[in-house]
């Protein structure tokens, strides 16, 4: 079936540090790509999303680039804030159907001053 | 708008008593999903809904466990009896579908702690 796999957390980083966070994916067919961030204590938000091969995901300084030759769609940021501390879930959906998003086991960022 | 919006925030309860959770939808939106987070697991489906009908509740743990959607808007999950392995933070997202965004918006989330 479908999966998600990203890199375990946690990660921790110091402010201004670059930062990519893996995430490789299995599924059959053409899925979207998301990335969805959980701040504390609140629930999952859209970050950003790709719905085919070669499209670029962008928000608040964050970037994935969908890679079907690699199943990839690695998150990235120049440069991390203390405020981008959060936990990240990469996620994908099929583009047929009204099927649900495949979640990761989401990865952990802490960002120190 | 309000966004989906879950009841109770948290919940302390003892083991065997029955837990209901409540959501309601985005207005207009006609998916709602149930997950449950874990550190061990991560985030599970446990439930989906199409226009008020269950689409996939394989993901539902037991038979304790059950889903209604009652109206297009809202929607519970019960717990009957619960037991201390239930305990997590449980989210109900909702989407509109055939848009082809296929993007869920969640709510805040229900963390459950059973004694």
């Amino acid at each position: 079936g479908d999966s998600v796999t990203q890199m375990e957390g946690p990660v921790t980083l110091s402010e201004e540090a670059f930062l990519t966070i893996n995430c490789t994916y299995t599924a059959t067919g053409y899925p979207s790509l998301f990335w969805y961030v959980q701040y504390p204590g609140e629930g999952l938000q859209l970050l950003l999303k790709a719905t085919k091969a070669d499209d670029k995901g962008s928000n608040k300084g964050f970037e994935a680039t969908y890679r079907k030759e690699t199943t990839s769609f690695h998150l990235e940021k120049g440069s991390v804030q203390v405020s981008d501390s959060a936990v990240y879930f990469c996620a994908l959906t099929r583009n047929s159907g009204n099927t649900p998003l495949v979640f990761g086991k989401g990865t952990r960022l802490s960002v120190i001053a | 708008d309000a966004g989906v919006i879950q009841s109770p925030r948290h919940e302390v309860t003892e083991m065997g008593q029955e837990v209901t959770l409540r959501c309601k939808l985005i207005s207009g939106h006609n998916s709602l999903f149930w997950y449950r987070q874990t550190m061990m697991r991560g985030l599970e489906l446990l439930i989906y809904f199409n226009n008020n009908v269950p689409i996939d509740d394989s993901g539902m743990p037991e038979d304790r466990f059950s889903a209604k959607m009652p109206n297009a808007s809202f929607s519970t999950l019960k717990i009957q009896p619960s037991e201390p392995r239930d305990s997590a933070v449980y989210f109900c997202a909702s989407r509109l579908a055939g848009t082809g965004a296929n993007v869920l918006t969640f709510g805040a989330g229900s963390r459950l702690t059973v004694l």
